[in-house]
């Protein structure tokens, strides 16, 4: 059974700093990989999708890299911001369901001025 | 850019009434889901729907919940008698296909999540 873990569980950075965030994975046959973040109260909005053939994606100050062999993915914020503060979750779909998404229980970042 | 809305964003009901909670997926999607969290703990798969029909569901997907698509661009989750644990933000996302070819396992399209519905149960 898939299991996914993100240590550590919370992050505290001071503004202008590099973070970077981890997330295991127990089964290596995913599809892809996907990071939210999530603000307090709030949903899910959708940051990257790095597939299983791709070891690396990057969208503005995000980049996630992705090495299945050994069941890792990192996501890296450059120069972070205040409001970067948020909790930072990574999730795969299920090997035996397309759909159906496992999360980890994320990180909670806070970026300080 | 498009994005799923879900109705109520609140609800608060006494235990073992009926609660509908409404989503709007993003309109060229076909995928849709339904996530919940529990306050504390991690987001939880509850239910796919595709063409139409449940895709999979979760063991917490039991015979006190259903989901419908009652037109074109409503999806919702009913669930008919709450009890105190259904207390959660529930989550509604979709996704435009899950994969171009199922041998193909190199794709998968990504999930787009409302904003969720907070819902407490008395």
């Amino acid at each position: 059974k898939q299991e996914v873990t993100q240590i550590p569980a919370a992050l505290s950075v001071p503004e202008g700093e590099n973070l970077v965030l981890n997330c295991s994975f127990t089964d290596s046959a995913i599809y892809n990989l996907q990071w939210f973040r999530q603000d307090p109260g709030k949903g899910l909005t959708s940051l990257l999708l790095i597939q299983s053939s791709q070891r690396e994606q990057t969208s503005g100050r995000l980049n996630a890299s992705l090495d299945k062999s050994s069941g890792r993915s990192t996501l890296y914020i450059a120069a972070s911001q205040p409001g970067d503060s948020a909790t930072y979750l990574c999730a795969v779909p299920s090997t035996d369901s397309w759909g159906k998404l496992q999360f980890g229980a994320g990180t909670q970042v806070v970026v300080t001025p | 850019e498009p994005e799923v809305t879900q109705t109520p964003s609140h609800q608060v009901t006494q235990m073992g009434q009926e609660v509908i909670l409404r989503c709007v997926p993003i309109s060229n999607h076909l995928y849709f889901y339904w996530y919940r969290q529990i306050l504390g703990q991690k987001v939880e798969f509850l239910v796919s729907f595709y063409n139409n029909e449940i895709s999979e569901k979760s063991e917490i997907f039991d015979d006190q919940f259903s989901v419908e698509r009652p037109d074109g661009s409503n999806f919702t989750l009913k669930i008919r008698s709450t009890k105190l644990e259904d207390s959660a933000m529930y989550f509604c996302a979709s996704s435009e296909q899950p994969f171009v070819d199922l041998r193909d396992r190199g794709r998968g399209e990504t999930q787009y999540f409302g904003p969720g519905t907070r819902l407490l149960v008395l």
